[in-house]
């Protein structure tokens, strides 16, 4: 059973530019997760999402920031016009109900 | 304040002692209690996963959850160099799915 699995791993993007970063929950995982982890910081949860629904989203910043897990396909985690701050490393998580969360290796976004 | 406390070490031990790792919460609504472990550029995994008050052992690792306190543990036995590496606690609320995490405790086993 293959874990969850990010893409891509490594993403680099001039300021202004759109980043995408995609996430494959576990087979059977209905629930997903997106964190954010800075440098010398613990993880920060951004957004819960099942299937076509956004559950809680009380971490993604109001702007520039969205997320979707459509009926078809993976999780996308979209940031509009990045800026310096949003360098990162973004780890997605799913869970079948409620046993504690599965993590994905995570997306390293480096904004130049 | 932070919701959840955790000192980040860095916590160097000879291989075969037995580790000790904490953390504080200061929310009584933290239900559920897990341990994760995160290597180096990798992704955090899922090492324990507790929900009430007391002990539970998985291996060498042990979990301790003390509600009445704020505290819970994580203990490590016979430890190898292995195990080096960046701990993390993390819990959530009854009826909510996101999870607060410690800034993690970093680790390292000498052989």
């Amino acid at each position: 059973n293959a874990g969850v699995m990010q893409n891509p791993r490594h993403l680099v993007r001039r300021r202004g530019q759109e980043a995408r970063l995609r996430c494959s929950p576990m087979k059977g995982h209905s629930h997903v997760y997106w964190y954010r982890q800075l440098p010398e910081e613990g993880l920060k949860f951004m957004v819960y999402l099942q299937k076509e629904n956004i559950i809680d989203e009380s971490g993604m910043p109001k702007e520039r920031f969205s997320a979707e897990f459509p009926k078809e396909g993976p999780s996308i985690l979209r940031i509009q016009q990045v800026v310096r701050g949003d360098s990162a490393a973004y780890f997605c998580a799913s869970s079948p109900s409620w046993e504690g969360e599965f993590f994905g290796p995570g997306t390293r976004l480096t904004v130049l | 304040q932070k919701e959840v406390e955790q000192d980040p070490g860095p916590l160097s031990v000879p291989e075969g002692a037995i580790v000790s790792l904490n953390c504080t919460y200061s929310n009584s609504a933290f239900q559920y209690f897990m341990w994760y472990r995160q290597y180096s550029r990798k992704g955090p995994e899922l090492l324990m996963y507790t929900y009430s008050s007391g002990n539970k052992e998985d291996g060498r690792f042990t979990a301790q959850v003390d509600k009445s306190s704020k505290y819970i543990s994580l203990f490590i036995r016979d430890s190898q160099p292995s195990d080096s590496a960046t701990y993390l606690c993390a819990m959530s609320k009854s009826g909510a799915n996101n999870l607060f995490f410690g800034t993690g405790t970093r680790l390292t086993v000498i052989p």
